[in-house]
This record gives structure tokens, sequence and C-alpha cells, in this order.
């Protein structure tokens, strides 16, 4: 087990273009978590998925995101027409059922851009 | 809602001396508290996690924490710092909990921890 991969681990790009991100959870989660921080802030929850299903998503996550983990297994995050203000670390995160007591594993992260 | 505040922003300490990074935490119930260390460009490792049970919690790399209901805080403790400790620290709660498990936290804003030789 390699742990919560995400790839790229950085992607520059230009305004109003689109970008896709993946993250592959370790292999027996089955809650899968984006967060996005930006410079100098905590990281902060955009949306959350059980399984294949989107359970909740954020306030921050605005219509121009959308995310999704179609077999349950690895997870995208697309970002349509980006702005400047896209521009931050996003994160993904796994765990199990029981992810109080064996916490949440996180990825490196993908560091994004936009220009 | 939950909520996390980390006072300091930054935190300079020498080279084996002692460190306190302090979290208050708010939150009715008894809350699932974590703290996470985060070395630049890279993503977050747990450092330790209270969910119940003693109120002194042993993590990796020396840290440790104190759950103090009454103070409502949380904090990060390691006796002798290494100049490989020089991080951002985050503490964090969880979110909320629905279907019988957790789904996600809420972070503060993070620590700076700077070491001095």
């Amino acid at each position: 087990d390699t742990g919560v991969s995400q790839d790229p681990r950085h992607k520059i790009t230009k305004r109003g273009q689109n970008v896709t991100f993946r993250c592959d959870p370790i292999s027996e989660h089955n809650r899968l978590y984006w967060y996005r921080q930006t410079l100098g802030q905590g990281p902060e929850f955009l949306t959350y998925f059980q399984n294949e299903a989107q359970l909740e998503k954020s306030r921050l996550l605005s219509d121009r995101f959308s995310a999704e983990r179609p077999k349950g297994s690895f997870s995208t995050l697309e970002i349509q027409r980006t702005e400047q203000g896209d521009s931050a670390m996003y994160l993904c995160a796994s765990s199990t059922r029981t992810g109080l007591i064996y916490g949440y594993t996180f990825g490196s992260g993908t560091r994004l851009t936009v220009v | 809602a939950q909520s996390v505040t980390q006072p300091d922003i930054h935190i300079t300490v020498s080279e084996g001396a002692s460190l306190e990074l302090r979290c208050n935490y708010s939150y009715g119930a008894t809350p699932y508290l974590f703290w996470y260390v985060q070395s630049p460009g890279q993503g977050l490792q747990l450092l330790l996690k209270y969910f119940s049970g003693d109120t002194l919690v042993q993590g990796i790399k020396g840290f440790e924490a104190e759950f103090k209901r009454s103070q409502s805080s949380f904090n990060l403790r390691k006796p002798s710092v290494h100049w490989s400790d020089a991080a951002e620290y985050f503490c964090a709660v969880v979110k909320s909990y629905s279907g019988g498990g957790a789904d996600g936290l809420t972070f503060g804003k993070g620590t700076h921890l700077i070491i001095q030789p």
C-alpha cells in the first residue's frame, strides 16, 4: 500500500482553461475527501464521498468545480474556466468508516497555479 | 459548527528547547481532535489524535498533546525540539458526524514553527 496518491503534483494553467486532478486513495478506504489550502491557511473542506456517492459539498465548491468517484475507487476534481483565485494546493484524503480511530490519510497534494 | 483556533501564527524556538503549540476548539460535545504536521510543499502527516480515554495522548516524533475540557484546549508539546521539526502544524476537529462515521475535518489556520540553531 503506497498511501494516497495525487496527480499531478504541480499544474500551471492559463486563466480560463479547465484542469482535472486525480486522487487514488488507499485501496480499502471507502471515504474520500477533497480539501483546498491557500497560502498561510489551513485546509478547507470541499467535498466528501462515501464509496461512489458524493454526500456533501461545501459552499466553497462553486458550480465551476465538479468531483466524481465513478467506481468508488479513484476520484477526479475538475475546475472549469479557472480563475486566479483558484490557485491553491488541492489535497485529497481517505479514511475507513472508522476514520475517527485510525485517522485520515492525506496525499501530497496538487499545487495549482493559475496565470 | 465546530471551529478551531490556533492563536500563534509563528513560533520561534531554539533547538533543544521545549515547545508548546496552542489549540482551542469550539464544540458542544466531546470532540475528536487531531494534530497534523506539514512540511513545505508536502501533504499532512498525522502526529496524534484524541477521541476518548486518557487525556494525555502520545504521538509520533516525540510529540504529545493534552486534552483539557475545562479550557477547550488541545495543546501540542515536545520536550526538546530538533531542527527537523521546523514545519507548519495544524490542529483539527472532526467536522460533523453522520452515517456512523465522520465526514471530514475542520482545521485551524496553522502555526509556523521556526527552529533557531
